[in-house]
């Protein structure tokens, strides 16, 4: 079954950049999906079609596609920015709706 | 403003059926696709399925046949039915949408309901 890869966990300190990276073998011909789930929290979508980024989201957040591997980048990490952060993406057929692992980011 | 809530029995025994559904507010849910996920404890989240507004299905084969999800739009609300529950089954399940359309993500989520699967 396809899968997508994410890194288990992430540490930065405030006001550095974090890089999130997810890789696929399908990703040069699916969208990609970022979500931010927050503890006890529903997930919240923070970038669509791999680098779109939706209404009220801060724009220190964006996404970026190479290959195999899309990223999100969160520039000025901030301590509300401390969640797990999950790739979506479709499988080649683009009828398989898969996620990473995800990342957990900590904000020291 | 599109809202979702999920609901239904928080325990379910082992090799029976769990039914949860996912009311909407602000929209007719004849206008958009919808989805079910789950998240187990401590894990990442799962597809389960999408029901599209034309009322066709996609499922995530992993489920094995054992997921249902229908539209009620006499209650402005969609389901989901997962048979012959196990263990395995105990998460968090949520509802979601495409309020923008299909390729813009799930933007609206309901906040979750625990189901565990004990005896």
């Amino acid at each position: 079954s396809y899968e997508l890869t994410q890194p288990p966990s992430m540490s930065m300190s405030p006001g550095q950049t974090a890089r999130i990276t997810c890789s696929g073998d399908a990703l040069p011909k699916q969208y990609a999906y970022w979500y931010q789930q927050r503890p006890g929290q529903a997930p919240v979508l923070v970038i669509y079609k791999d680098k779109e980024r939706p209404s009220g989201i801060p724009d220190r957040f964006s996404g970026s596609t190479s290959g195999t591997t899309v990223t999100l980048t969160i520039s000025g990490v901030q301590a509300e920015d401390e969640a797990d952060y999950f790739c979506q993406s479709a499988d080649s057929s683009g009828i398989i709706t898969v996620f990473g692992g995800g990342t957990k980011l900590t904000v020291l | 403003q599109v809202q979702m809530q999920e609901s239904g029995p928080g325990l379910v025994k082992p090799s029976e059926t769990l039914s949860l559904n996912c009311s909407v507010s602000g929209v007719s849910i004849s206008f958009y696709d919808w989805s079910w996920l789950r998240q187990s404890p401590g894990k990442g989240l799962e597809w389960i399925g999408y029901i599209y507004s034309s009322g066709s299905t996609n499922y995530n084969p992993s489920f094995k046949s054992r997921v249902t999800i229908s539209l009620d739009t006499s209650k402005n609300q969609f389901s989901l039915r997962v048979n012959s529950v196990t263990a395995a089954d105990t998460a968090v399940y949520f509802c979601a949408s495409f309020t923008s359309g299909a390729h813009y993500g799930m933007d609206v989520w309901g906040q979750g309901t625990t189901v565990t699967v004990s005896s």
